[in-house]
C-alpha cells in the first residue's frame, strides 16, 4: 500500500508568481483535503475534494484553488503569491466512508516566498 | 468559532510519564485526534477517540476526554527519547459536505535524556 507522496518537496518562488504543488493519494482513498502549516503553528484546512468537486473549503482566498483529477491525485494552486504563502503545505488522502475520518498526510511542500 | 487550544511546550526525563492537554471549542465534535509531526515530516496518526468515551488505551498511550469540560489529554507511558516531537491535538468539523480537521498548535515535547 503506497501512501500519500507530494512534490516538490521544497519550492522558492517570488511574490507575485504562482504556483502549482501535486500529491498522489494513497490507493483505495477518492478524497483529497490540503492543509496549509505556517511555521510554528498548526495546520489550517484549505479545501477537499471528492469526486473531483470541491466539496468543503475553509477561509482561504480564491487565489487557492485546486483540481482533482480521475486517479484521485490532486494539484493545489496558488496566484499571486504574498510572503504570508510561505507555509508547509499539507496534502491528506482519506476514504470518504471511513470512520472514524481518518487521513493519511504527505510529507509536504515547503513554499518560501520571497 | 472553531478554536483548539494546548500549551506549547513540554520536557520530561525519558521513563517519565509526558501529559499533553488540549481544549475545543465543538461540542458537534464526534471525532478528537492526536497526531505527531517528527522534523521534516509530515503528520501521523497516533490515536483517536470517539466522542462517546471517556477513556481509550492504545499501548503507551491513554486518551482521556471529559465532554463536559470540552478537554482532551494525551498521557505517554514511559516516555523515549524517540518520542521528542511535535503533537497535535485535532477535533473533526464540518466545512460544506467535507469533514475538516482543525487542529491546535501544537506542543513540543523534549525528552531529556
Amino acid at each position: 500500500e503506497t501512501g500519500v507522496t507530494q512534490s516538490p518537496t521544497h519550492l522558492i518562488k517570488t511574490r507575485g508568481q504562482q504556483v502549482t504543488l501535486r500529491c498522489s493519494s494513497q490507493s483505495g482513498h477518492n478524497t483529497v483535503s490540503w492543509y496549509q502549516q505556517a511555521l510554528g503553528q498548526g495546520p489550517q484546512f484549505i479545501f477537499q475534494y471528492y469526486r473531483e468537486e470541491e466539496n468543503g473549503r475553509g477561509n482561504f482566498p480564491p487565489r487557492f484553488s485546486g483540481l482533482q483529477f480521475p486517479n484521485y491525485s490532486s494539484e493545489l494552486n496558488v496566484n499571486a503569491l504574498e510572503l504570508d504563502d510561505s507555509a508547509l503545505y499539507l496534502c491528506a488522502s482519506s476514504l470518504i466512508s471511513d470512520r472514524p475520518y481518518g487521513y493519511t498526510f504527505g510529507s509536504g511542500t515547503r513554499l518560501t516566498v520571497v | 468559532g472553531e478554536d483548539v487550544e494546548q500549551s506549547l511546550f513540554l520536557s520530561v526525563r525519558e521513563g517519565d510519564s509526558s501529559v499533553i492537554n488540549c481544549t475545543y471549542t465543538d461540542s458537534s465534535s464526534t471525532y478528537l485526534y492526536w497526531y505527531k509531526q517528527e522534523p521534516g515530516a509530515g503528520l501521523q496518526l497516533l490515536t483517536y477517540i470517539f466522542s462517546n468515551m471517556d477513556m481509550k488505551q492504545d499501548q503507551r498511550l491513554t486518551v482521556l476526554l471529559n465532554k463536559k469540560d470540552k478537554h482532551l489529554s494525551l498521557r505517554i507511558a514511559d516516555t523515549q527519547t524517540g518520542d521528542s516531537a511535535i503533537y497535535f491535538c485535532a477535533e473533526s468539523t464540518s466545512s460544506g459536505s467535507a469533514r475538516q480537521l482543525t487542529f491546535g498548535s501544537g506542543t513540543q515535547l523534549t525528552v531529556l535524556p
